[in-house]
């Protein structure tokens, strides 16, 4: 049984370009969230989806940041013309329908240039 | 609001001693998680504490959960290199099922 799955584990974009970062739950979640980290920094929340809808999306930025967690295929974090402060590391969970620990996958290291 | 401290921030160990971080809420929590994330790791779930009181082992872990719910445990009982890492309390604040995360602590251990 496969984790979570995220790909790239590393990206480089320059300033003003877009970042798609994917993530595949494991098999028989139906939840999944995103959170970022900086360096010597704790996990922030973003966004949580369910298939095809967004459940909270609290921890999000209005402008450039975008989540879809489509009926078939993979969660996407889409972040458009990004910017330095984007760098970060950004992690993607999933969990069961029951209220349990999350699996985390190895997450996404974006750096920008 | 509710406030929930992690402490301490950093906490350096010779190998084989005992290695102790808190989790202090000034409202009750409905449960609490504790995770692991080793150097350029991702988190991993270590336990699940629900009930008030709650005390539960793995090897040389103990994590417990007070009376009132507003404070918790994990303790290490003679650290290892291995056990190296930070270590976060998270839990779920309402119905909502994302968790909100601590800060961590950081426990380096000196062999």
């Amino acid at each position: 049984n496969a984790g979570v799955m995220q790909n790239p584990r590393h990206l480089v974009r320059r300033r003003g370009q877009e970042a798609r970062l994917r993530c595949s739950p494991m098999k028989g979640h139906s939840h999944v969230y995103w959170y970022r980290q900086l360096p010597e920094e704790g996990l922030k929340f973003m966004v949580y989806l369910q298939k095809e809808n967004i459940i909270d999306e609290s921890g999000m930025p209005k402008e450039r940041f975008s989540a879809e967690f489509p009926k078939e295929g993979p969660s996407i974090l889409r972040i458009q013309q990004v910017v330095r402060g984007d760098s970060a590391a950004y992690f993607c969970a999933s969990s069961p329908p029951s209220t349990y620990g999350y699996t985390f996958g190895s997450g996404t290291r974006l750096t920008i240039v | 609001g509710q406030q929930v401290m992690q402490i301490p921030q950093y906490q350096h160990v010779q190998e084989g001693e005992d290695f102790t971080t808190y989790c202090n809420s000034s409202t009750t929590l409905s449960n609490i998680q504790w995770y692991k994330q080793r150097p350029g790791g991702h988190p991993v779930f270590l336990i699940q504490l629900v009930k008030s009181g709650e005390v539960k082992k793995q090897k040389r872990l103990t994590f417990q959960f007070g009376e009132a719910k507003k404070n918790s445990s994990l303790h290490i009982t003679a650290t290892q290199t291995t056990d190296v890492g930070t270590y976060f309390c998270a839990w779920r604040a309402g119905n909502n099922r994302k968790l909100i995360w601590g800060l961590g602590t950081s426990l380096a251990v000196n062999p």
